[in-house]
């Protein structure tokens, strides 16, 4: 059973346009939830965060939006840029010394 | 360089073959993690070391399976009679772990095992 779902295999933005990823989970416990870029090749890289008592975190073009009564995130990018394209995976952690929680990701793509 | 070293990057080896998979982490992180991500899949967790033991290894599939990281810095992931479902990127990532912990990694590129 999948605790961190992210449905979208693949989004297709053009570039300047926003970018929304999303993403579910099932665990009431997670009180982070983080997303993780990761370019071929390369291991993934973290991007930006949210506990779980806020409900919006921005960074630069990057926004994470949580709705914890929907147990749904989103990860908002604007505008975006050829060098976004990349496989963003959603993560969560409940605390504790329990282990970091992958979605199966996103495969972005933005066409100039 | 400063961030986590894996080697190899890529290994191919015969069904039943012994197989190490090394993990430098970054100098000072008392956390290191092992994950597998299988293709179209996300990362999957295998094991936790804090210092020089294993806090969780409840994601270790098998037996077959081991790691150890002997002086609290480098580990090696240990993998016996390979099976070809083992096929996969195995990433090592590490952490300072400071209190609260809020779910930060630091990935190596991986190394890349193939089966045959």
């Amino acid at each position: 059973d999948q605790q961190v779902k992210q449905n979208s295999p693949s989004l297709s933005v053009q570039e300047g346009r926003i970018s929304i990823l999303n993403c579910d989970y099932t665990n009431s416990m997670f009180d982070y939830f983080l997303w993780y870029k990761k370019y071929p090749a390369e291991g993934p890289t973290f991007l930006i965060s949210i506990s779980s008592i806020k409900d919006k975190n921005e960074d630069g073009r990057f926004t994470v939006f949580l709705n914890k009564s929907a147990k749904h995130l989103s990860l908002h990018i604007v505008p975006s840029q050829p060098g976004d394209s990349a496989v963003y995976f959603c993560a969560a952690i409940a605390s504790g010394n329990t282990p970091l929680v992958f979605g199966k990701g996103t495969r972005l793509s933005v066409i100039a | 360089g400063a961030g986590v070293s894996q080697t190899p990057s890529n290994k191919v080896t015969e069904k039943g073959k012994y197989v190490e998979l090394r993990c430098d982490p970054i100098s000072g992180h008392t956390a290191l993690y092992w994950y597998r991500q299988s293709l179209g899949q996300g990362p999957e967790f295998l094991i936790y070391f804090q210092g020089t033991g294993a806090a969780d290894d409840s994601g270790l599939p098998n037996d077959r399976f081991f790691a150890v990281r002997p002086e609290g810095s480098v580990s090696t992931l240990k993998i016996q009679r390979t099976e070809r479902g083992d096929s996969a990127v195995y990433l090592c990532a590490s952490s300072p772990r400071d209190y609260p912990w809020t779910g930060e990694l630091f990935f190596g590129e991986g190394s890349r095992l193939t089966v045959l």
